[in-house]
Parts: structure tokens; sequence; C-alpha cells
């Protein structure tokens, strides 16, 4: 099992310059997450998908869009790169709410935007 | 909005000892709180949960409790290790949404 698989893990844009981040589980999850993590600031929420077909902002979704393309795959769009969007992103499953809701993290994306 | 406030200042132990980690929220209290572990450029990992209807939880060397009325959860590791030097996140979250808050962790350093 590769559990949450996210692509690339490095990426250096310039800004105004457009990418898609892509993440993929093989858990069966129904819930899947977008996260950026600064020094100091921990992981603020992004977008977040509870079933697929649907998406929700979270915290800081300004700049960015998302696609929950199937159960498997949800991906995070700069359409206008910032450097302000200079981040890890880390994308996670979840297979539920209530008890069983234990986040996986996929390795995380290192974005620079120059 | 919530606000979870966890220790921004690294925590050092000595090894063998007993490592005490706050997690501190504001507003309404969430249907379950967990703990992650995250190790330099790695993802957070999963170690714990507890719902708003338990006191205490624990795992091997772990421990967690949750006092909903002083909206707090404290996280131990008994018995140190070096080993468990690592950033620990806590995160909340709520049974009428999917989302899941996390606090900005802290970082525990254990020394041999």
């Amino acid at each position: 099992n590769a559990g949450v698989t996210q692509t690339p893990k490095f990426q250096v844009l310039k800004t105004g310059q457009s990418m898609t981040l892509q993440c993929a589980q093989d858990m069966n999850h129904n819930s899947m997450y977008w996260y950026r993590q600064d020094p100091g600031m921990g992981l603020r929420l992004i977008y977040y998908s509870a079933s697929e077909g649907t998406t929700d902002k979270g915290e800081v979704p300004n700049g960015y869009n998302v696609s929950r393309l199937n159960k498997r795959e949800f991906s995070l769009r700069l359409e206008s790169a910032a450097p302000s969007q200079t981040s890890v992103y880390f994308c996670a499953s979840i297979q539920g709410r209530g008890g069983n809701t234990e986040a996986f993290f996929g390795q995380g994306t290192r974005l620079t935007v120059v | 909005s919530q606000k979870i406030e966890q220790n921004s200042e690294a925590l050092n132990i000595q090894e063998g000892k007993t490592a005490t980690l706050t997690c501190n929220y504001t507003n309404y209290s969430p249907a379950y709180l967990q703990w992650y572990r995250q190790d330099p450029g790695r993802g957070p990992v999963f170690l714990l949960l507890i719902r708003e209807n338990e006191k205490e939880k624990r795992k091997e060397r772990l421990k967690v409790t949750f006092d909903t009325t002083l909206k707090q959860s404290l996280f131990h590791i008994t018995a140190s290790q070096p080993a468990d030097s690592a950033t620990y996140l806590c995160a909340l979250g709520y049974s009428s949404a999917s989302k899941i808050i996390f606090g900005s962790g802290t970082r525990l350093s254990i020394r041999p």
C-alpha cells in the first residue's frame, strides 16, 4: 500500500505561473484535504473534500482551486503563483467521521515561488 | 474562528523523564482531539485520538487527557527516549463537519 502519494516533491515557480499539485490515495477513504505548513504557523487547511463530488473551503482558500477528480484523487491548483504561496503543501486522507478519523498524510510538496 | 494553542517554545527533557505537552483551544469543544508526530521533512503521523466523552487514553508510553471544562488536552510521553524527539501536533475534529484543524505544534527534544 502506497497510502497517500503527492507529486511533485519539489517545485520552483516564477510569480504568475500556474501549476497543479497532485494527490492520490489508495485506502478508499472518503475525505481528502489540502494543508499548507509554514514556520510557526502549523498546518492550515486550504480546501477539503468530504466525499467524491464535493469540495469546501478551509481557513486559507484564496489563490487556490481544487478538483476531486474521483474518490482516489484530489488536486490543488495555483492559477497565478505568488511569493506568499511559498510553503510546504500536504495532502491527507481520512476514512470517515467521528471515531475513525485518523488522517494519513503524504510526504509533502515543497513549493518555492520566486 | 476556532484557535488552537500549543507551546511554541521547544521543550527539552532529560531521557527517562516524562514529557508533557499542552494543547489549549478556544470557543466550542470538538467532538474529538488527536495528536500527531511530525519529523523534519515528513508528513505528520497519527498517534492517538480521544473523544469528547473520554477523560484519558493510553497507548504504550503515551497518554492523552482531555478536559472539556478547561478546553485543554495534555499529551504525556513516559520514560522518554531520544527517538521521541520530534514536533507534536494536536488537532481538533467536529462531528458536524469533516474538517480537522491543527495547532502549530511543539518541538520536543530528548537529551541523552
